[in-house]
């Protein structure tokens, strides 16, 4: 199986533009979709990307998501930064075998 | 409307069993995977296992294999994540979740077990 990597934390001023990185760790970043799911302190997380750029209803278009094969990592992207935004975020695939991998996880905070 | 609800807190002593639920509605039972997800505290996600109340095809994480048990009754469209001895270090907030195409769309409130003698 595959390991998903993420940067433990990041930090950035509201208005501004952050990206938590993913990495996989082997097989192709572009074989299986990522999803990003937001977890706000004390509630169950939520999706605000899936099939690796995909946004649900609701979730505003602040976010964006994408891939890269040369660095065999997906990232999310936040625009605009609102301290709403503060939150952990998880990048998530899955394998052949429909096993789901889910990155370590990255604490944003916007101060 | 689709809804997961899982069944209340847990408190309980080491060696223990526990069987918790999660009742899906507004959607068709039988024809999504179920997954668990488990978040001990103050750590990130980890997957558990999923199975398809369909025909009840259950896949373990090799980390939770053998030592949880994953079912699901069609009949009441509820999933189950069942221990036989429950350690201290299963302490932790257990999330119900629906596949779909590999993604979870829906999530589950979350049942925190604690594991204490």
């Amino acid at each position: 199986n595959f390991m998903l990597t993420q940067p433990h934390s990041v930090s950035e001023s509201p208005g501004k533009t952050v990206t938590i990185s993913c990495t996989r760790s082997s097989g192709s970043i572009a074989s299986n979709y990522v999803q990003w799911y937001q977890q706000r302190p004390g509630s169950s997380p939520t999706t605000v990307i899936y099939e690796d750029n995909q946004r649900p209803s609701g979730v505003p278009d602040r976010f964006s998501g994408s891939i890269d094969s040369s660095s065999n990592s997906a990232s999310l992207t936040i625009s605009g930064l609102k301290t709403e935004d503060e939150a952990d975020y998880y990048c998530q695939s899955y394998d052949s075998s429909n096993s789901w991998v889910f990155g370590g996880g990255t604490k944003l905070t916007v101060l | 409307e689709v809804q997961l609800v899982q069944s209340g807190a847990e408190v309980k002593k080491p060696g223990e069993s526990l069987k918790i639920s999660c009742k899906g509605s507004g959607y068709s039972f039988t024809s999504y995977w179920i997954g668990w997800v488990r978040q001990m505290p103050g750590k990130g996600l980890e997957w558990m296992g999923i199975i398809y109340p369909g025909d009840s095809d259950t896949r373990y994480s090799p980390s939770f294999q053998g030592q949880v048990t994953i079912s699901a009754d069609k009949s009441i469209s509820t999933a189950y994540l069942q221990w036989s001895s429950l350690k201290a270090s299963d302490t932790a907030m257990y999330y119900c979740v629906r596949n779909y195409d590999g993604r979870i769309d829906y999530w589950g409130q979350g049942t925190l077990v604690t594991v204490s003698s």
